[in-house]
């Protein structure tokens, strides 16, 4: 299988306080993975894709210093809301490819983000 | 430019209908990868099928089947005798075959199946 977990699965915060959302590969190694974001009733926006090592790609219009992106290690990589703000409320999710390029992004569950 | 158009927002259907989800794709590449995927309320995404562009062939899977026609850039998705546990939000998406891979996603076809 190729199984895509995430954590925390809904999270309600403060307005100024940063939230770190997991994404774990856990039956395969991912060199690649991606960060989305989905507001209601609408599409997938890419925000991000992540190489373990390497720096995140934003895509035009995301902040980065906003949105910080870690691929630590091939089954691990990490999304964090800085001074998160009720704008930044969102469904955020992770998907991960297993190795070359053209193969299949399997996704994670989502991570429902409320900021107070 | 690449470009995803799934022109169904919304369908509703009864329970043992058959229903086809249409998406049209818009690129120059010659290698591409074009995918299905659900969203069912829970929110997560499943993976359906991978075509890449070369594969023509029409696939059926159970109660799923689909039609990929280059000549008119679709990639349609049919569900015969629909059930209720299909209901669910359906995304059809085009991958390049270079760079980051990034997929590209329609707008999502909302369909609702009651008994």
């Amino acid at each position: 299988g190729a199984v895509v977990s995430q954590h925390p699965s809904r999270v309600i915060c403060k307005s100024g306080t940063s939230v770190k959302i997991e994404c774990r590969s856990l039956d395969f190694q991912a060199t690649t993975m991606f960060w989305y974001r989905q507001f209601p009733k609408q599409s997938l926006m890419l925000m991000a894709t992540s190489n373990e090592g390497s720096k995140a790609t934003y895509e035009q219009g995301v902040e980065k210093d906003k949105f910080l992106i870690n691929h630590a290690s091939l089954t691990l990589s990490t999304l964090t809301v800085t001074s998160a703000h009720p704008e930044d409320s969102s469904f955020y999710i992770c998907s991960a490819r297993k190795g070359n390029l053209g193969e299949t992004q399997y996704f994670g569950p989502g991570t429902r983000l409320l900021v107070l | 430019a690449q470009k995803v158009t799934q022109a169904q927002t919304e369908i509703s259907v009864v329970e043992k209908e058959d229903v086809t989800l249409d998406c049209v794709y818009e690129t120059r590449d010659t290698t591409y990868y074009l995918f299905w995927y659900k969203q069912p309320p829970s929110g997560e995404l499943v993976f359906l099928i991978r075509r890449n562009s070369f594969d023509e062939q029409n696939e059926i899977s159970g109660r799923y089947s689909w039609n990929f026609q280059k000549s008119t850039s679709s990639f349609n998705f049919t569900i015969t005798a629909s059930q209720v546990v299909d209901s669910a939000v359906y995304f059809c998406a085009l991958m390049r075959s270079g760079g980051y891979n990034k997929l590209i996603f329609g707008a999502g076809t909302r369909l609702a199946v009651h008994p």
